[in-house]
């Protein structure tokens, strides 16, 4: 079964540019979730779809990062402008569908630079 | 906040058992207790998850208390591969915010 993919795998822009990343979930999956990780911390989530619905997004920087989840399989991410502060691994997971009882499913990450 | 307590580092010899504790106290009846690891430079992998009895799987066991307050994640002999950061997370039954605290750093030793 294949994973989480995820692409590019490492990205460096300048401040105040813009960036996206894409996110193919495992097959079938219906929850699909972004993370931000920044060194030293654990991951923190982002956003969390159901399907192409939305189900939270409570600490997505709106002004600056939007997602979308078109046809509910494939996800992009996108940040624009970045700040420095928006260094960091962003991690795209799935699941089967929400529930403590059902396993979340990472890819390796997207790194990201912003000098 | 993360609802889970973990030390922040723990050391290991290689080929010996390995317990990293979890604490937990406000957990709710219906809260799965998850635990991933993610080594350098990947996404956090599943280890093991539970709800009440305790757990074995080809990874590891999850020892859960009677109260459910706390848990242990045991890897019965540690190799030098099982260096990572563990992430001890609470899963509710209906959503599944898993919110990640900053993990114990585990170490093993040669």
């Amino acid at each position: 079964e294949a994973g989480v993919a995820q692409s590019p795998r490492y990205k460096i822009i300048e401040k105040r540019q813009s960036v996206a990343f894409w996110c193919n979930p495992i097959s079938g999956h219906a929850t699909l979730y972004w993370y931000q990780q920044i060194l030293g911390q654990g991951p923190k989530l982002l956003i969390q779809f159901q399907n192409n619905g939305v189900v939270d997004d409570s600490q997505l920087p709106k002004d600056r990062f939007s997602a979308e989840r078109l046809k509910g399989v494939d996800s992009t991410l996108k940040i624009q402008p970045a700040k420095l502060e928006d260094s960091a691994v962003y991690l795209c997971a799935s699941s089967p569908d929400p529930g403590g009882r059902n396993t979340i499913y990472f890819g390796e990450g997207s790194w990201l630079t912003v000098v | 906040d993360a609802k889970t307590t973990q030390p922040n580092s723990m050391e290991s010899n290689e080929e010996e058992p390995v317990h990293l504790p979890c604490n937990h106290s406000t957990i709710s009846g219906t809260d799965y207790i998850h635990w991933y690891r993610q080594l350098p430079s990947q996404g956090p992998e599943y280890v093991i998850h539970g709800l009440t009895s305790n757990v074995n799987n080809r990874m590891a066991s999850l020892a859960i208390a009677e109260d459910r307050k706390s848990s242990t994640l045991i890897l019965h002999r540690a190799t030098l591969r099982d260096a990572a950061v563990y992430y001890c997370i609470l899963g509710p039954f209906y959503g599944q915010n898993f919110v990640f605290g900053p993990g114990t750093r585990l170490s093993v030793l040669p």
